[in-house]
Formats: structure tokens, C-alpha cells, sequence
């Protein structure tokens, strides 16, 4: 167990719609990470979070958004979903500039 | 800017044979390594990290790897293959000059190690 949490762990909406993922980091961890893994993109960077304020950001489509609340969780929001964003989304955490710790990540089913 | 590549697609070994998971990178200054491995509908699991000090590090599950700087290399590798040892690894870098804010993880696209019984 890495200590990091997401919810839920899987997902099926219809295309259009909107989901709300969510992380919580292990205790302490003030950066969380974004990522996103489908078969043919690979491991792709969404977005970076340290201590509330957005650090970096990468392939984040701009009907994704994300966000870090002051007890550190996160939510990745993805909405007007088509087929292609179907995905395993994971989230990682870190407290040093050294190893993440991920999470089990979200299925993101659109049908 | 950091980048990571992991030439080899798929590795096939058979068990009981050593095996090599390889890896370069291209980072800026001197770099921070990662070996990841995922199992199927599982999430990433750190193995081991190369942060300075001996080139060769030892991580989980027998692993090791071996920080080679001048041929930018951070090779994964284990004496003797298990069947259990089939899943897919990830190499990653990190810019360590990123100071508090934690610089992002960069990942290869991943290599497909497969030990055959």
C-alpha cells in the first residue's frame, strides 16, 4: 500500500458528461501529481500541485481542470468527455525531491 | 529540458536468466532515477532510486540498476529471472535543481518484461 488514495476506482459515463476524481496523498505530502495512461499515449503528465498552488502542467486538455484543497487532497475534474479520454488517470504524491508514491488509480469508461 | 527513453518496447527472458530493462536519459546537471513497475490494473510501484553515491543501487525483489554517467544509462537489471517478474517497468528522471516545489517526474513509455517458465 503507497499510502495514496483515489475514488473511485472505476468510472463509466456516457460521452458529454462530467466526473470528478479524487486523491489524497500519504500523510505529509505536499505535491500531487496527475497523470493519465491509455495504450497508445502511454504515461502522460497532467498537471503538478504543491502546497494548494498549480507547479506545472502538461498534456491537460482545457476541458480538464484540477485543483488542491488545504488538506492537501486533490480533484482532477474532467468534463465534456468523449470516447478518447477513456483512461487510467493516477495520482502521485511526494514530500522530497526524490521518489512519488502513486495510487491505484481511476478507469475512466466513456461509452 | 528532461526526457526519458526505453528503447526496448518488449524484453523476453526466460526464467532463471539474467535480465536487462534498459534505460537513458537526458536531464540537465546531475539527475535523479527511478525504476517504477506496474502489474496488471495496478498502479506504478517504486523499485529503486539513484540519487548520488554508488552507481550500483539496490531496490526491491532482487533488482538492481547501474548509473552510468557518461553514457547517460540507468539500466535495470536482475541475476535470475522469475515468472513473477513479468509486468511492465517504467524508468523516470527527475531535474533535482526544481529546489522546494518538487519538479515533475519524467517517464519512458515503458518496457514489457515477459519471463517465460
Amino acid at each position: 500500500d503507497s499510502g495514496v488514495t483515489q475514488t473511485p476506482k472505476h468510472l463509466i459515463t456516457a460521452t458529454g458528461q462530467r466526473v470528478t476524481l479524487r486523491c489524497s496523498p500519504r500523510s505529509g505530502d505536499l505535491s500531487v501529481y496527475w497523470y493519465q495512461q491509455s495504450l497508445d499515449q502511454g504515461l502522460q503528465f497532467l498537471i503538478q500541485y504543491y502546497n494548494g498552488e498549480e507547479r506545472a502542467k502538461g498534456n491537460i486538455l482545457e476541458r480538464f481542470s484540477a485543483q488542491q484543497f488545504p488538506d492537501l487532497h486533490s480533484e482532477l475534474n474532467l468534463s465534456s468527455l468523449e470516447l478518447g479520454d477513456s483512461a487510467l488517470y493516477f495520482c502521485a504524491s511526494s514530500s522530497s525531491n526524490t521518489e512519488a508514491f502513486f495510487g491505484q488509480g481511476t478507469r475512466l469508461t466513456v461509452v | 529540458a528532461q526526457s526519458v527513453a526505453q528503447p526496448e518496447d518488449q524484453v523476453n527472458v526466460a526464467e532463471g536468466n539474467p535480465l536487462t530493462v534498459k534505460c537513458t536519459y537526458s536531464v540537465s546537471g546531475n539527475p535523479y532515477l527511478f525504476w517504477y513497475v506496474q502489474y496488471p490494473n495496478r498502479g506504478l510501484q517504486f523499485l529503486l532510486k539513484y540519487i548520488t553515491g554508488d552507481n550500483l543501487v539496490k531496490g526491491s525483489y532482487g533488482f538492481e540498476a547501474e548509473f552510468n554517467k557518461s553514457q547517460t544509462s540507468f539500466h535495470l537489471k536482475k541475476p535470475s529471472a522469475l515468472v513473477s517478474d513479468s509486468a511492465l517497468y517504467f524508468c523516470a528522471v527527475r531535474d533535482p535543481n526544481r529546489g522546494s516545489t518538487l519538479g515533475r517526474l519524467y517517464f519512458g513509455r515503458g518496457t514489457q518484461l515477459t519471463v517465460w517458465p
